[in-house]
């Protein structure tokens, strides 16, 4: 079955640096998101992106946050000074339409701000 | 505002069968899922039901939806221990633009 991946599994970094998220979603997806697990707690909706835009973003999203298309296959999620409270559990997911049916997620990829 | 909520923990015996509940609040959700987390890794689609569906059945899983009350729940048959893991249920409300309301996960053990 077709699967959306995710690098790095886990990346640990300092407080204030740049990180950057990358997924593969599912080849014929249309639709992209990212979503994340703070250790303990519920799956949180971060972002949607359709169509080289951003469909809709959560108020956990803000101005340090931002995602990119950059070619026909990768979705990344950049953090742009990440901050003790970053680190969570990032996943990245994916479906063919925005009406539901089928969201595939990845395996995740833990970040631990140091 | 939308919440879905679960209880945290489920017990039982290799062999029995585990019902995990979990309640939403938007009656206009238009589909409603299940995920597997194992530990240390993703969240699996298990399955999912269409709002306007009142059971679902899936070789061992069993969905069952009551939208009066708001309540859905995934019966497990036969339950094993590599069915240990945690289980999301998840709402996707109508008119937005792909954001899944999860519930905080119930943990199933499953004990020998």
């Amino acid at each position: 079955e077709p699967e959306v991946t995710q690098t790095p599994s886990h990346q640990v970094t300092q407080m204030g640096q740049e990180v950057i998220l990358r997924c593969v979603p599912i080849s014929n997806h249309l639709y992209f998101y990212w979503y994340r697990q703070i250790l303990g707690q519920k799956v949180e909706f971060l972002v949607s992106f359709y169509n080289n835009e951003i469909s809709e973003k959560s108020e956990i999203f803000d101005d340090q946050f931002s995602v990119e298309r950059p070619d026909g296959s990768n979705f990344t999620l950049k953090i742009r000074s990440t901050k003790l409270e970053d680190s969570a559990m990032y996943f990245c997911a994916s479906s063919e339409s925005r009406g539901g049916i089928k969201v595939f997620f990845g395996e995740g990829s833990r970040l631990t701000v140091l | 505002g939308e919440d879905v909520e679960q209880s945290l923990f489920l017990s039982v015996r290799e062999g029995d069968s585990s019902v995990i509940n979990c309640t939403y609040t938007d009656s206009s959700s238009t589909y409603l899922y299940w995920y597997k987390q194992e530990p240390g890794a993703g969240l699996q689609l298990l399955t999912y039901i269409f709002s306007n569906m009142d059971m679902k059945q899936d070789q061992r899983l069993t969905v069952l939806l009551n939208k009066k009350d708001k309540h859905l729940s995934l019966r497990i048959a036969d339950t094993q221990t590599g069915d240990s893991a945690i289980y999301f249920c998840a709402e996707w409300p109508p008119g937005n633009t792909g954001k899944l309301i999860f519930g905080q996960g119930t943990t199933l053990q499953v004990k020998p």
